[in-house]
């Protein structure tokens, strides 16, 4: 079964350290995202991405974030500069088709925590 | 009021327990729904989408009152292996991003 990929599983990191996680969406997929999770929060929006930009981001996502897709199958988020409160459980999602009409396949997850 | 509320339980239930759960959202624009399931420190997977007439999936029964902005999810004999965090999702219209509720928890026993 077509899967997901994130790497690394677990990043520590100083805080005001760069960050980049890894993600290879489902190769046949064209929507491309990422959410985050708070220990014992809920899972939060943080960027879509279709056709090489960025299709809708939220508060969260601010300067220090950004999202690239050098290649075509990777997805990267990268934090310029982390915050304690970066510190959360970040997943990579992909969709085939457009909103609201597929299933979203979520990766296992990058644990960041912020020291 | 939260967007997307749900009682974060935690439902204790025996096995082959009916057990059922509620979900509201604040958006009447709200366009898409689904239940999510989530396995402890595991990424989220689709259990089910919700659609406005109800729809099943073996054991599981998923109903929307759009009126009431209500979501509800009931499982039907539940085993060992339902025990896990429920989490209602919703779409608004015209946006392509998935919020969620904070979960619900359920705890199946022998």
């Amino acid at each position: 079964e077509p899967e997901v990929t994130q790497t690394p599983s677990h990043q520590v990191t100083q805080m005001g350290q760069e960050v980049i996680l890894r993600c290879v969406p489902i190769s046949n997929h064209l929507y491309f995202y990422w959410y985050r999770q708070i220990l014992g929060q809920k899972v939060e929006f943080l960027v879509s991405f279709y056709n090489n930009e960025i299709s809708e981001k939220s508060e969260i996502f601010d300067d220090q974030f950004s999202v690239e897709r050098p290649d075509g199958s990777n997805f990267t988020l990268k934090i310029r500069s982390t915050k304690l409160e970066d510190s959360a459980m970040y997943f990579c999602a992909s969709r085939e088709t457009g909103a609201g009409t597929g299933e979203l396949f979520f990766g296992e997850g990058s644990r960041l925590t912020v020291l | 009021r939260k967007e997307v509320e749900q009682d974060p339980g935690p439902f204790n239930v025996p096995e082959g327990a009916t057990v059922a759960f509620n979900c509201t959202y604040s958006n009447s624009a709200s366009q898409s729904f689904f239940w999510y399931r989530q396995d402890c420190r595991k990424e989220p997977k689709l259990l089910m989408s919700v659609y406005s007439s109800g729809n099943e999936d073996g054991r599981f029964t998923a109903q929307l009152n759009r009126a009431s902005q209500y979501i509800s999810l009931l499982i039907r004999d539940s085993k060992l292996s339902d025990s896990a965090t429920y989490l209602c999702v919703v779409i608004a219209y015209n946006t392509d991003k998935l919020i969620f509720g904070t979960g619900t928890r359920l705890q199946v026993f022998p």
